[in-house]
């Protein structure tokens, strides 16, 4: 089974720009979530999706939405970018069924550059 | 609120010692918790997980954790390190509605001397 897959694996961009990420889920998996890691803050949710609808949102500015699909892959957009965006952005996917708890697995990132 | 503190930022060990990567969190409910690694370079691979049950858990690569509800702790320890353990650790609790929204450490960076 293949697994996560991120696209781009490396972007730049300039302050006030905007930019669209992608992540394309483990087959059969309804859930994606994001995440943003800085050094200094390390490892924040931004939110989950599943079936196409947020599920579950962090505590982040409108600047940053999302989106998914119906064959699940998942799209996070971040408008009127700042330098403090610069980060490797995570996406996971899960079954999403709802119980208790289904295991999360890792793509391996898209490392956004903001100038 | 839920969160999660890894009081040590980096950590240096020598190659055969034993290791122990600290971890705290706070999270009103039964936690689910977490401990992920992550090379330069690559996505999160999760190491292990506590539910419910044995409070001693173990993991891949000779990794093991225990859950101290007392002391709100979910410490890594493993009993031989390994140059290729050298990484960034994470602890994360997983939360919300489906125990799909993780709050993470800031993490721990361990390098391996040999």
């Amino acid at each position: 089974k293949a697994g996560v897959t991120q696209t781009p694996r490396y972007l730049i961009k300039t302050r006030g720009q905007q930019v669209t990420l992608s992540c394309s889920p483990i087959s059969g998996h309804r859930s994606v979530s994001w995440y943003q890691q800085t050094p200094g803050q390390g490892l924040q949710f931004l939110f989950e999706y599943f079936s196409e609808t947020q599920r579950n949102k962090g505590n982040f500015p409108g600047r940053f939405s999302g989106r998914q699909f119906s064959n699940s892959r998942s799209e996070m957009n971040v408008s009127t970018l700042e330098l403090g965006d610069s980060a490797l952005y995570l996406c996971a996917s899960s079954s999403g069924r709802l119980v208790t708890y289904n295991e999360q697995f890792f793509g391996p990132g898209t490392r956004l550059t903001v100038l | 609120a839920q969160s999660v503190t890894q009081p040590d930022i980096h950590i240096t060990v020598s190659e055969g010692a034993s290791l122990e990567l600290r971890c705290n969190y706070s999270y009103g409910a039964t936690p689910y918790l977490f401990w992920y690694v992550q090379s330069p370079g690559q996505g999160l691979q999760l190491l292990l997980k506590y539910f419910s049950g044995d409070t001693l858990v173990q993991g891949i690569k000779g990794f093991e954790a225990e859950f101290k509800r007392s002391q709100s702790s979910f410490n890594l320890r493993k009993p031989s390190v390994h140059w290729s353990d050298a990484a960034e650790y994470f602890c994360a609790v997983g939360a919300g509605n489906t125990g799909n929204q993780f709050y993470f450490g800031t993490g721990t960076s361990l390098t391996v001397i040999p």
